[in-house]
């Protein structure tokens, strides 16, 4: 079975630090995989994917995702953050192929210090 | 504009009384899926559909029903609430294959008395 694991529940940056996110999947063959964001109040917004391909895949709102098979980790990056990007950061997994169940990480909160 | 509707935003009920949470898709995505989320936990699956008349458990279906009588729509149905049905619902519908990732509706803030 696929999993996601979110190790930071909490990051704490200052405004314009760069930032990296932690995600690390277990699932037998190269799965999709996802970055999701959600605002207060809001639904998830998809921020990027990967499938295959180029390992380093861009985003929107200026965040990337580097997708690296020997450490099964799919860490989410920003050079220069900005207080708007506070939120709820979700990395996704889901299994090629077929039917598509996708399994959600718990979430890793984003606390943006001016 | 592609979206997931979901209504209510906002939904306060008292034990025991049958309610229903509508989602809409206008994207003609067969695939769509209800989540609950709740602080500490991230998003469970409580059930999922792959096509009309085509539904599945999630990971905690307990005391909730779906029904997908047309593509478009997937509600969510609450026999007997229980406080501990309290909870962030969002519904998200994908093409089948999942390719596109998840589209999310804004969810469903729902409170049992």
């Amino acid at each position: 079975a696929q999993s996601v694991t979110q190790p930071d529940i909490h990051i704490t940056v200052s405004e314009g630090a760069s930032l990296e996110l932690r995600c690390n999947y277990s699932y037998g063959a190269t799965p999709y995989l996802f970055w999701y964001v959600q605002s207060p109040g809001q639904g998830l917004q998809l921020l990027l994917k990967y499938f295959s391909g180029d390992t380093l895949v861009q985003g929107i709102k200026g965040f990337e995702a580097e997708f690296k098979r020997s450490q099964s980790s799919f860490n989410l990056r920003k050079p220069s953050v900005h207080w708007s990007d506070a939120a709820e950061y979700f990395c996704a997994v889901g299994a090629k192929g077929g039917s598509y169940i996708p399994t959600f990480g718990r979430g890793t909160s984003l606390i943006v210090h001016p | 504009e592609a979206q997931v509707t979901q209504n209510p935003r906002y939904l306060i009920t008292v034990t025991g009384k049958k309610l229903t949470v509508t989602c809409s898709q206008n994207m003609n995505h067969e695939y769509m899926s209800w989540y609950r989320q709740d602080p500490g936990l991230g998003l469970r699956q409580i059930y999922y559909s792959m096509n009309v008349e085509v539904t599945d458990k999630g990971d905690v279906p307990e005391g909730y029903k779906v029904s997908r009588k047309e593509k478009r729509n997937f509600p969510l149905i609450l026999e007997s609430p229980s406080p501990n049905q309290t909870s962030l619902y969002f519904c998200a519908s994908s093409l089948l294959g999942g390719a596109g990732g998840y589209t999310f509706g804004s969810g469903t803030r729902l409170t049992v008395v």
